[in-house]
């Protein structure tokens, strides 16, 4: 079965400063990994995806992340934060059963920047 | 540009009432889905369809019902509302149910039951 472990429930930054959201997960085949992003009483906003191709995956806004097989992680970075990054993030893994496809999310990291 | 719209935006309901949302999607998208979000919780799949005509139960569908009335729409019912179904519900539409692409959502449903 797959899941998805977010590390961290919580994250704060300074502005200006870099960013890394953890995420695990586990899967019996090759996933597929999505990061998404929801602001504040907005909906979910896709940042990311792999999907097999290249490890290192670059995003929107200047986030990226690199899929690690050996440590089944799929953390999210971004080299300095701004205060528009503030949000909830979600990393999610693409689960098939037979020919159908389900989304796994999550728990979500709130990531906090102060000024 | 739409993508995927979802109404009402807000609703408050006493214990007992029943209501309908409503989720329409102008991608020509094949599968459809219904979430609920709940703190530290993530999303939670109510339910889904994988293709007009067809729906399956996902991981919380108790309490829940589900209608494809054609392939732009997807509606989701609570018959008897309850305090435990207070939470903020999301419609998603994917391209087919096998793809690994991502799914793309409407802006969500804020439900508060009373």
């Amino acid at each position: 079965a797959q899941s998805v472990t977010q590390l961290d429930s919580h994250v704060s930054v300074s502005e200006g400063t870099p960013v890394l959201l953890r995420c695990n997960y586990s899967s019996s085949y090759s996933p597929s990994l999505f990061w998404y992003v929801q602001h504040p009483n907005k909906g979910l906003q896709l940042l990311l995806k792999y999907t097999s191709a290249a490890t290192l995956v670059k995003g929107i806004n200047g986030f990226e992340a690199e899929f690690k097989k050996s440590e089944t992680s799929f953390h999210l970075t971004k080299p300095s934060a701004h205060m528009s990054d503030a949000a909830e993030y979600f990393c999610v893994v693409s689960s098939f059963s037979g020919n159908t496809g389900k989304l796994i999310f999550g728990q979500g990291t709130t990531l906090q920047v102060k000024p | 540009n739409a993508g995927v719209t979802q109404t009402p935006k807000f609703q408050v309901l006493k214990t007992g009432q029943s209501m309908t949302l409503q989720c329409a999607q102008d991608m020509n998208h094949n599968s459809m889905y219904w979430y609920r979000q709940d703190p530290g919780m993530g999303l939670r799949l109510i339910y889904y369809s994988a293709s007009e005509g067809t729906t399956d139960k996902g991981e919380v569908p108790n309490g829940y019902n589900v209608s494809r009335l054609n392939k732009r729409e997807f509606s989701l019912r609570l018959e008897s509302a309850a305090p435990s179904q207070t939470s903020v519900y999301f419609c998603a539409s994917l391209s087919q149910s096998y793809s690994n692409q991502p799914q793309h959502f409407g802006d969500g449903t804020r439900l508060s039951i009373l």
